[in-house]
């Protein structure tokens, strides 16, 4: 009940391209969804963030796609770029502890000149 | 600067010995958290705390201990009870409220030898 599931485990995608990751969650009292990247050797920074009573949520070439009757939400990265190249993490919590999070397994993503 | 650091970068140990990971935070924030990540899993929350001289158990808390004295001050002892301490640990803190980012430190990484 606890799990959030992510794919692909791993992404290559040429420069210009849309990187597509999907995350999928069991607990329905999640109500916060989050995405880091983190870079090798460094701790994860949150890139964005959905509430569920949104369906999209854009922040420059970042947005958060949720579907909630479907329990699913994926992020978008559009014309992707060399040094978009870091691993990805889907997240879910409660509003009222953001910090207390259940991580997806991680995307691990490479951008092509 | 504010932010959330993490020390040692790296630290090396022998089994049957406890260690202690340090993490210190000058946001002001409330909360404090523990994660550890092993290569291919996502994140995974050891222990946290909400306010000070109180902290509850994350999902994985067999073998390790935290203390939380000071609001800056959340440290992670690694037991020897711990089978298998070799990984990235990562501290993470929030301010208390609504919808709000968890920050993460630079990491630790601890390995066993």
């Amino acid at each position: 009940q606890q799990q959030v599931k992510q794919s692909p485990q791993s992404l290559i995608v040429q420069k210009g391209g849309i990187s597509i990751i999907n995350c999928a969650y069991e607990n329905t009292a999640f109500d916060y969804f989050p995405w880091y990247q983190q870079f090798p050797g460094k701790g994860p920074a949150l890139l964005i963030a959905i509430r569920p009573d949104v369906s999209e949520k854009k922040e420059g070439r970042f947005t958060i796609s949720f579907n909630k009757s479907a329990k699913q939400f994926s992020l978008h990265i559009m014309d992707s770029q060399p040094g978009d190249s870091a691993t990805y993490f889907c997240a879910a919590s409660k509003e009222s502890n953001t910090g207390k999070l259940i991580f997806g397994q991680g995307t691990t993503l490479q951008v092509k000149p | 600067d504010g932010g959330i650091t993490q020390s040692p970068k790296y630290l090396f140990r022998k089994e049957g010995q406890n260690v202690t990971l340090s993490c210190e935070q000058n946001l002001n924030h409330d909360a404090m958290y523990w994660y550890r990540q092993d290569p291919g899993q996502g994140l995974r929350l050891i222990y946290y705390s909400q306010i000070v001289n109180d902290f509850q158990k994350g999902d994985i808390a067999e073998g390790y201990s935290v203390s939380r004295e000071k609001k800056e001050s959340f440290p992670l002892t690694v037991t020897s009870a711990q089978k298998n301490p070799t990984a990235f640990y990562l501290c993470a803190s929030t301010v208390t409220g609504l919808n709000t980012e968890a920050f993460f430190g630079q990491g630790t990484r601890l390995t066993v030898v």
